[in-house]
């Protein structure tokens, strides 16, 4: 069965630091992949989505940037953090084979001091 | 352009029914989905519907479809304490992004 990983479950970061959140995919192969935000009580907003290695696409202008190393592996990434990226990070995968179900892992809450 | 409203909250008393509206705006969707998030976790996925399909349950939950009213409704018979969460209704966004677009959510509160 295929399983999504996602760490750190929880960071805390000052203003202008960098950021580097994980995900991880098992059980399954070519995966499209999904970062979105979560700001509290709001909506999913999608940051970045991939449909391969090395292939991202961003829906929203900021500072966070994403990458794709390996066929099951997602970083969400920044190089000097903003008050206004606290939120919820939710990264999501589905199958590249013409289904539409996304799957989401657990979750990582930035707060950003 | 793509847009899935709903309303933001819902309190109801334990054993009573719920029944959570989201209306959509493409009218090409395939599947629309329900997800549930409860506090601090995931979305999990909790039913889906297909297009050509009026209504479907599974246990405790039946999804209504209106496609004529671009009108989802997710109802939970004999609410239980366990499901207060927040409900997200979801639709494909365009098929380029091969992504979802999700509503504002509706907050679930059961009383007991």
């Amino acid at each position: 069965s295929q399983t999504i990983h996602q760490w750190p479950a929880t960071l805390v970061q000052p203003v202008g630091s960098p950021l580097s959140l994980e995900c991880t995919v098992e059980g399954t192969s070519n995966p499209n992949l999904y970062w979105y935000r979560q700001a509290a009580g709001r909506g999913l907003q999608l940051l970045f989505y991939s449909v391969g290695i090395g292939q991202i696409s961003s829906e929203v202008p900021q500072n966070l940037s994403a990458s794709r190393p390996q066929d099951r592996q997602f970083i969400l990434s920044s190089k000097k953090l903003l008050l206004s990226d606290s939120g919820f990070y939710l990264c999501a995968w589905r199958t590249g084979q013409g289904g539409e179900t996304q799957y989401f892992g657990p979750g990582t809450r930035l707060l950003v001091l | 352009g793509e847009d899935v409203e709903q309303s933001l909250f819902l309190s109801v008393r334990e054993g009573d029914s719920s029944v959570i509206n989201c209306t959509y705006t493409d009218s090409s969707s395939t599947y629309l989905y329900w997800y549930k998030q409860e506090p601090g976790a995931g979305l999990q996925l909790l039913t889906y519907i297909f297009s050509n399909m009026d209504m479907k349950q599974d246990q405790r939950l039946t999804v209504l479809l209106n496609k004529k009213d671009k009108h989802l409704s997710l109802r939970i018979a004999d609410t239980q304490t366990g499901d207060s969460a927040i409900y997200f209704c979801a639709e494909p966004a365009d098929t380029g992004r091969r992504a979802l677009t999700f509503g504002s959510g509706t907050r679930l509160q059961v009383q007991p």
